[in-house]
């Protein structure tokens, strides 16, 4: 079955630390991939995408992720996260020919002053 | 500017009655979804719309009803058959495939249903 696994429900940081939110997915075909991040009573923004191409995706924020087919992991980074960082992050993915998304469970990110 | 406008924000109501979501897109979008976010669990299919008159049921559409009779309107209706309506309700939509489509879902802000 496809799936999407973030073991991370929430995850604290300080401030200007680093931070990596894990994502593994499950599917038997080929994927297009997916972060998007909610902040309280919002929809979700997409944050950036992976359709094919270079494996490391970067957001105009500092966020950047990258494909790993052989481990089937797309992991979120940032270097030096911020306090308006605080949101939940949903990983998601989607496949060719179909409407359906599989979305993953949110990690919340909370970064500490 | 386009985008997904869903109404109203927040809405109350008593058991045993419906009530109806209303979402709204100026993004010439095809295809529009229903998703229902719970606390811990992420988001849920409800309904989905790949065309004018023509949906499927998702997941979880038990006690849901939607229509799709304009391009830019995917209503949702929350019936007294719904066991637990309490929740968080997003609507998207997104460009069909092969036609430009770059992949995602687009969001709107949400409803947030309570029932008393």
């Amino acid at each position: 079955a496809q799936s999407v696994t973030q073991l991370d429900s929430q995850v604290p940081v300080f401030e200007e630390a680093p931070v990596e939110l894990r994502c593994n997915y499950s599917s038997s075909v080929s994927v297009y991939l997916f972060w998007y991040v909610q902040y309280p009573n919002q929809g979700l923004q997409l944050l950036l995408k992976y359709l094919s191409g270079s494996t490391l995706v970067e957001s105009i924020n500092g966020f950047e992720a990258e494909f790993n087919k052989s481990q089937t992991s797309f992991h979120l980074r940032k270097p030096s996260v911020h306090i308006s960082d605080t949101a939940e992050y949903f990983c998601a993915f989607t496949t060719s020919g179909t409407y359906k998304y599989i979305f993953g469970t949110g990690t919340r990110l909370k970064v500490l002053a | 500017d386009g985008g997904i406008t869903q109404s109203p924000k927040y809405l109350f109501r008593k058991e045993g009655q419906n009530v109806t979501l209303s979402c709204e897109q100026n993004l010439n979008h095809d295809a529009m979804y229903w998703y229902r976010q719970d606390p811990g669990q992420g988001l849920r299919l409800i309904y989905y719309s790949q065309i004018v008159n023509d949906f499927q049921k998702g997941d979880i559409a038990e006690g849901y009803s939607v229509s799709r009779e304009k391009k830019e309107s995917f209503p949702l209706t929350v019936t007294s058959a719904q066991k637990n309506p309490t929740a968080f309700y997003l609507c998207a939509s997104r460009f069909p495939s092969g036609s430009g489509n770059t992949g995602e879902l687009f969001f709107g802000e949400g409803s947030r249903l309570t029932v008393l």
